[in-house]
């Protein structure tokens, strides 16, 4: 099982907020993400890292930002949070496998809504 | 833009059949092929990963892959109720995954 951990897990906030989402994983893994579902749809990548101080914007605009300075943890901040940005944000992490793609291990998510 | 594609469903199946879900991604390079089952509220789990060409087998899960045809599948034998979820196909992107929209499985008693 994978030891992946998402903070807060349910997060009610108002508009113009800053928020800090929080990500930690205990496997060492090199590589995170951070993904953006809406219910019923698909998965979109925000934000990912293939390892300390280094970061890079996903597929999906985001007007988020994050952070890798140790790398067990890959926190994800908004500084201004407006009601578009309430969704399901999943964290996920891999080992590097030398292959193209690796095994994405998901943590269990932070609903968020911005009222 | 390369993309991964799967009918949304949902599939339908009666419980003990063998469930067939689909995917077909559009970058002919990809290399690594992934199969999440996502139950509803939850987050995705790893099912299976295919590199090679044919079937691997895991159980009651077999996934398929015909690289010619850019096609992956899963085949779920003896479906069981617990089995109902969105299944989610992942191919590789440089390093990165890039995820179909995913297929509902529902499997009635």
């Amino acid at each position: 099982e994978a030891d992946i951990y998402q903070t807060p897990r349910y997060l009610v906030i108002g508009t113009g907020k800053k928020i800090t989402l929080e990500c930690s994983q205990t496997m060492g893994h090199d590589k995170m993400y951070w993904y953006q579902q809406d219910p019923g749809m698909e998965l979109h990548l925000i934000h990912y890292s293939y390892g300390v101080n280094s970061t890079e914007k996903g597929d999906l605009s985001s007007e988020s930002t994050v952070s890798r300075i140790r790398t067990e943890h890959f926190p994800l901040t908004l500084e201004s949070a407006r009601p578009s940005h309430t969704s399901q944000y999943l964290c996920a992490s891999s080992e590097a496998s030398g292959r193209t793609g690796d095994e994405q291990f998901f943590g269990p998510g932070t609903r968020l809504t911005v009222l | 833009q390369k993309e991964v594609e799967q009918n949304s469903g949902p599939l339908s199946v009666p419980e003990g059949a063998i469930a067939s879900l689909n995917c077909t991604y559009s970058d002919r390079g990809s290399q690594s092929f992934f199969w999440y089952r996502q139950y509803s509220g939850k987050s995705p789990e790893l099912i299976m990963f295919i590199y090679s060409n044919g079937d691997k087998e895991d159980g009651r899960f077999t996934a398929q892959l015909n690289k010619a045809s850019q096609y992956v599948s899963l085949l779920i034998r003896d479906s069981q109720p617990s089995d109902s979820a969105t299944y989610l196909c992942a191919v590789d992107d440089t390093g990165k995954l890039i995820f179909g929209q995913g297929t509902t499985l529902q499997v009635k008693p």
